[in-house]
């Protein structure tokens, strides 16, 4: 199946700081991306749906101020939680499909945890 | 309004027992799409089946069989002689275009296969 990478796996960051979350398509182009996130023993949330060239979606109750995303071309998209608090720590994933009625190929996911 | 249920928070079973996951869903749409992922410990999502909601026919993948009926909107997931390995998270998600594509996920049933 297609390929979909995260970086970093798991990060770090003191409160206050601001950290990037790359999702990648390595083996096909991703019109649409997805960004979810996850608590521990939780579902996954959709924070927001994007577009290549368009401005994201975000989810009723999802900060766009706090949690920006980059889509620029059709293998990247980039979530940046600006000003990390210890309530944002949590499991972020990303998925990305060539059409949105088609499966989503999920990234391994991030684990961010903020101190 | 778009929504998944999977009733079962958790089931435990022993190898080789059959198990079904149930999946509700309700949906406004007449064409919309059913996946269902395996998330391991790991934490990385899986996709194992999309089915579209023209398709009611029943689909068999190994130990794996999905049950598709609309009567009773319901998508439910069997594992037959059931393993060790198969202990995971099992979610159902529901896709629809309400303004804009996006998924829906069931709260999940974690699975427990004991030896």
């Amino acid at each position: 199946g297609a390929v979909v990478s995260q970086h970093p796996s798991w990060v770090i960051c003191k409160s206050g700081t601001s950290v990037k979350i790359e999702c990648r398509s390595l083996d096909f182009q991703a019109t649409t991306m997805f960004w979810y996130r996850q608590f521990p023993k939780q579902s996954l949330m959709l924070m927001a749906t994007s577009n290549e060239g368009s401005k994201a979606t975000y989810e009723q109750g999802v900060e766009k101020d706090k949690f920006l995303i980059n889509h620029a071309s059709l293998t990247l998209s980039t979530l940046t939680v600006t000003s990390a608090h210890p309530e944002d720590s949590s499991f972020y994933i990303c998925s990305a499909s060539e059409n949105p009625y088609n499966e989503q190929f999920f990234g391994p996911g991030t684990r961010l945890t903020v101190l | 309004a778009q929504k998944v249920t999977q009733a079962q928070t958790e089931i435990s079973v022993v190898e080789k027992e059959d198990v079904t996951l149930d999946c509700v869903y309700e949906t406004r749409d007449t064409t919309y799409y059913l996946f269902w992922y395996k998330q391991p410990p790991s934490g990385e999502l899986v996709f194992l089946i999309r089915r579209n909601s023209f398709d009611e026919q029943n689909e068999i993948s190994g130990r794996y069989s999905w049950n598709f009926q609309k009567s009773t909107s319901s998508f439910n997931f069997t594992i037959t002689a059931s393993q060790v390995v198969d202990s995971a998270v099992y979610f159902c998600a529901l896709s629809e275009n309400t303004g804009g594509f996006k998924t829906i996920f069931g709260a999940g049933t974690r699975l427990f296969v004991k030896a």
